[in-house]
């Protein structure tokens, strides 16, 4: 079993400013981890996944996150944000081994953008 | 394309009322999956579905819940006697292969009152 914990529950930040949004994991097991973005009124989108290779992963919209295995951790980051980028961001972890790909997620950051 | 799609958007129940809740994933994705995201959480997983068969139903909160796919594409969920801790939204999202990325749905807006 995998647990994913997002520490905080609202990132206020300025626009234009660096952001990160954290994500620690548990889990017995190898894991696939993931960002998905919610905007209101709108369904979960991609951001970026890590399956296996370099730990950096570059993803959509300038979002940046980095697998650390020693602190069981994939953070999320972003040089400069926009207000567009107001919205709920979910970390999610699935099992290597298991076939069927469920996602565990956790409970969500609100990234809140002020001009 | 077109997305995953679930109707109706939003549904006003009575306790102990059935409901179902119906899934389109993407033409040709063979992997479906329901979650469900209570108010300020994260979604949690309910079922999967490789083709038409429930690969994996561990996540359905107990024999209330029930959901089909029978040709292998559309899906409804169906939950019986509905109690006000059903409120929630209900997300579906499809994937072409289990291993690759999950599309999700605008989701379900359930109310149970």
């Amino acid at each position: 079993a995998q647990s994913v914990t997002q520490l905080d529950s609202q990132v206020p930040v300025f626009e234009e400013a660096p952001v990160e949004l954290r994500c620690n994991y548990s889990s017995s097991v190898s894991v696939y981890l993931f960002w998905y973005v919610q905007y209101p009124n709108q369904g979960l989108q991609l951001l970026l996944k890590y399956l296996s290779g370099s730990t950096l992963v570059k993803g959509i919209n300038g979002f940046e996150a980095e697998f650390n295995k020693s602190q069981t951790s994939f953070h999320l980051r972003k040089p400069s944000v926009h207000i567009s980028d107001t919205a709920e961001y979910f970390c999610a972890v699935s099992d290597k081994d298991n076939a069927g790909n469920m996602l565990t997620f956790g409970g969500g950051t609100r990234l809140m953008v002020k001009p | 394309g077109a997305g995953v799609s679930q109707t109706p958007s939003n549904k006003v129940t009575e306790k102990g009322k059935y409901v179902e809740l119906r899934c389109d994933p993407i033409s040709g994705h063979t992997a479906l999956y329901w979650y469900r995201q209570s108010l300020g959480q994260g979604p949690e997983f309910l079922i999967y579905f490789q083709g038409t068969g429930a690969a994996d139903d561990s996540g359905l909160p107990n024999d209330r819940f029930f959901a089909v796919r029978p040709e292998g594409s559309v899906s409804t969920l169906k939950i019986q006697r509905t109690e006000r801790g059903d409120s929630a939204v209900y997300l579906c999202a499809s994937s072409l292969r289990p291993v690759d990325t999950q599309y999700f749905g605008p989701g379900t807006r359930l109310t149970v009152l």
